[in-house]
């Protein structure tokens, strides 16, 4: 049984680009989280998702970053017009339920030149 | 606002011996409570998960303790060994906004031979 999947595991991209990370959950799981660690800086919550709905994005900045899961394939967050400050490592979680235990992924490190 | 707070921030200690980490929340409201692992360039590793309902858990040389109404939280490693130098992530799981877990900065272990 896979675990969670994210890709890529390193994105570069010039100030002013677009990063679309992605996160594919562990087969049955269909709650989605994403995470953002700035550096030596802990883990922050910014999104949590079911298929289809966004159910709490208050961690999201206000600007530039969505996300979505849709009904068929993996989960994606987007940034847009990359700015330094953006680079981190974004996490994705899952779980079957809400009340259950959220399993992470490995991590997609951003780096903006 | 849940704070998680991990003291120390690094530790250095010679293979074999006893360690503890600390954590501690500001809000005993919580649902669990996760030890996680985290290697350089690496994805979390679960490590113990204790419900609020519970004192303590154990897995091999690891145990965990909570003490919610005072707001703390302690990983007992014995005998230590180099294999176990990584940064270790305690993240609360708080009975509102169950989905959002709040993690602190973590201790930096390095347990040299």
């Amino acid at each position: 049984n896979a675990g969670v999947m994210q890709n890529p595991r390193h994105l570069v991209r010039r100030r002013g680009q677009e990063a679309r990370l992605r996160c594919s959950p562990m087969k049955g799981h269909s709650h989605v989280y994403w995470y953002r660690q700035l550096p030596e800086e802990g883990l922050k919550f910014m999104v949590y998702l079911q298929k289809e709905n966004i159910i709490d994005e208050s961690g999201m900045p206000k600007e530039r970053f969505s996300a979505e899961f849709p009904k068929e394939g993996p989960s994606i967050l987007r940034i847009q017009q990359v700015v330094r400050g953006d680079s981190a490592a974004y996490f994705c979680a899952s779980s079957v339920g809400e009340y259950n235990e959220q399993f992470f992924g490995p991590g997609t490190r951003l780096t903006v030149l | 606002k849940q704070e998680v707070t991990q003291i120390p921030a690094a530790l250095s200690v010679p293979e074999g011996e006893n360690l503890v980490l600390n954590c501690s929340f500001t809000d005993s409201a919580i649902y669990n409570l996760q030890w996680f692992r985290q290697d350089p360039g690496k994805g979390l590793t679960s490590l113990l998960l204790i419900q609020s309902s519970q004192r303590e858990q154990t897995s091999g040389r690891l145990n965990a303790s909570l003490d919610k109404s005072s707001g703390r939280s302690t990983l007992y490693i014995a005998a230590s060994q180099p294999g176990d130098s990584a940064t270790y992530l305690c993240a609360v799981r708080p009975s509102t906004g169950f989905q959002k877990l709040v993690f602190g900065t973590g201790t930096r272990l390095l347990v040299s031979p």
